[in-house]
Formats: C-alpha cells, structure tokens, sequence
C-alpha cells in the first residue's frame, strides 16, 4: 500500500520569503502525485497535480513541485509567499489503476507579517 | 457551476442518535468517498464507491453506513456505534482513474 509522509507538521515564514514543503511517498512502479491546500472550514482545493511527464509540475498560486523518483519525493516550493498563502497543505498519491488517495498528515503554513 | 455540495455545514449529535451526512455532486463523475479529518491526522478514507450500487469500506469504516443509489448522491450515516464522531467530515468525487479528487467544503459533527 502507497504510504505518504509529510516531514513538517508546521512551518512558519515571513511574507515574500521563499517556501518548501516537502513530501515523501512509498516507491511504486507508477504513481501519481497531488499537492492540495485546505483552508479554515473549508475542504480541499487542488494546487497541481503530476501524472506522467515533465518532472517539474507548475500549479495555481504561484506553486511548483518537482517529481523525483529517485529520493520518492514530490517537494512543493513557491519563491514568494503573501499572507494568504497561510492555510494547510496536503501532499496525496495514488499507485497504478486505484482511485483511492493516501494522504500525508498535512503542514500547516504560516506566513508572517 | 459544477462542483459537490456537504449539507448541514454543522450537525450536532445527541447520544445514542443516528445522523446523516448529504453529499451531492453534479460533475458526472463514477466515483464517491468520505474522508474524516482529525487535527493532525490527515484524511481517514471510511467508505468509498466506484460505481452505482457498489461501495468498499475504507481504513475506519466502523461505526459508520453508507448508500449509493444515484450516481450524484453518497450520503454517510453515522451511527450511534461510532463512539468517538466529533470530527470534519470530506466527501469527495473523481473521474477516471489517477484523476484527481474534487471536495466539497464540508460538515462538522460535534456531540451535544
């Protein structure tokens, strides 16, 4: 079974600074790996996605990440980030036909003024 | 617009009672899942269902139901087996297979 792991439960950084969440998952023959971000009360809203491809995946925001199968990771990065950028952030893959997402534990990040 | 809509935003349970949770999509998609979400735990898959008439327990399905007998429609009943149900509670949608899950905002459970 595909397992996800979200190395920093928090991360905290000031406004217009440069971020990395990083994420690892269970090696797999084929996977496919998604970058969601949860706002307060609010469900879950797809950042990017890589399926197959071009190792470096750009998604919504401002927000890349870049596919290594080498180190299984999937690292979210954005150069500068604002205020609002302050939300929850969840790293999820699948392995070959399934439907079903693993989902990391999350990092809450917090961008200071 | 198309998307998935959670009713209530907030339910309340009294002890003993049974709740059901209303998720309804209109994006045609096949595939329906409930997540729980615990602080600092991540989603929890309880139920999932690929195709009309056909659902699979997920990782904490107990103390949980589940119904699909429209392709829009995955309501999640929680029942009074469940001893611990104060939690956020996802339900989910995708397409094909590898695609990626579409959310609605959300109801939170707590116990009167």
């Amino acid at each position: 079974a595909q397992s996800v792991t979200q190395l920093d439960s928090q991360v905290p950084v000031f406004e217009e600074a440069p971020v990395e969440l990083r994420c690892n998952y269970s090696s797999s023959v084929s996977v496919y790996l998604f970058w969601y971000v949860q706002y307060p009360n609010q469900g879950l809203q797809l950042l990017l996605k890589y399926l197959s491809g071009s190792t470096l995946v750009k998604g919504i925001n401002g927000f890349e990440a870049e596919f290594n199968k080498s180190q299984t990771s999937f690292h979210l990065r954005k150069p500068s980030v604002h205020i609002s950028d302050t939300a929850e952030y969840f790293c999820a893959a699948s392995s070959g036909s399934a439907r079903q997402l693993t989902f990391g534990s999350g990092t809450q990040l917090t961008v200071l003024p | 617009d198309g998307g998935i809509t959670q009713s209530p935003k907030y339910l309340f349970r009294k002890e003993g009672q049974n709740v059901t949770l209303s998720c309804e999509q209109n994006l045609n998609h096949d595939a329906m899942y409930w997540y729980r979400q615990d602080p600092g735990q991540g989603l929890r898959l309880i139920y999932y269902s690929q195709i009309v008439n056909d659902f699979q327990k997920g990782d904490i399905a107990e103390g949980y139901s589940v119904s699909r007998e429209k392709k829009e429609s995955f309501p999640l009943t929680v029942t009074s087996a469940q001893k611990n149900p104060t939690a956020f509670y996802l339900c989910a949608s995708s397409g094909a297979p590898n695609q990626p899950q579409h959310f609605g905002d959300g109801t939170r459970l707590s116990i009167l």
